[in-house]
């Protein structure tokens, strides 16, 4: 059964990078699979981040395109996050989650499973 | 980008049933996903697809499609479904597909 770990700092300055990483324990990052990043701000909904898949191909939210990259590493069964230029409007819980898509006739299905017990990050000085 | 519309908050009585809906133009293309969340924990997958549930999530969750809108039922809500509910789809709308995620709807069992 496939499990999802985040790590990282926890507090982050003002104009500085968030740098966050998924480990993935009960299955291999290269099967058939996107990878997400999603956060939520403290007391507020869900926002997707952005994606990736073991070969490297990555998707990103537009309206946060230009601050975010996301990562694979193969050798340790692990992607990260990296967001920069973080304010405190990016505090938020960061949840990392397996990304599942079937494509049959008619049909796109996808759906997040499982996710990370999620990692608070605190934008301050 | 697409935006998906929920109703900020539903009560029910235990045991009644209780109708959570989605709605946005991306769910004309799309199937929704469903995510129960409790305080201080991860959302976890009630229902993808056209009405699938995971291994472990009770037969009391339901979900239904109609042109721009998706529905989550729980049928005899019990004391643990409240919960915040998300619901979740594929919008292609830009020039890269993303995924967006609905408004949330707090479910208070009474």
């Amino acid at each position: 059964q496939v499990q999802l770990q985040e790590s990282g700092p926890g507090l982050v300055k003002p104009s500085g990078t968030l740098s966050l990483t998924c480990a993935v324990s009960g299955g291999s990052i290269s099967s058939s699979n996107w990878w997400s990043w999603v956060r939520q701000p403290p007391g507020k909904g869900l926002e997707w981040i952005g994606e990736i898949y073991h070969s490297g191909s990555t998707n990103y939210n537009p309206s946060l395109k230009s601050r975010v990259t996301i990562s694979v590493d193969k050798s340790k069964n692990q992607f990260s996050l990296k967001l920069s230029s973080v304010t405190a409007a990016d505090t938020a819980v960061y949840y990392c989650a397996r990304e599942i898509i079937v494509v049959v006739p008619a049909a796109y299905i996808n759906w997040f499973d499982p996710w990370g017990q999620g990692t608070l990050v605190t934008v301050s000085s | 980008s697409s935006e998906l519309t929920q109703d900020p908050a539903v009560s029910v009585a235990l045991g009644q049933t209780v109708r959570i809906t989605c709605q946005g133009d991306s769910l004309r293309s799309y199937y929704a996903s469903w995510y129960q969340q409790k305080p201080g924990q991860a959302p976890v997958l009630v229902i993808y697809g056209k009405n699938n549930r995971p291994s472990g999530i009770p037969d009391r969750f339901s979900g239904s499609s109609s042109g721009n809108t998706a529905s989550l039922t729980i049928t005899g809500a019990q004391a643990e479904d409240e919960a915040d509910y998300y619901c979740n789809s594929r919008d292609s709308s830009g020039n890269h597909p993303l995924y967006v995620f609905g408004t949330g709807t707090k479910v208070t069992v009474l």
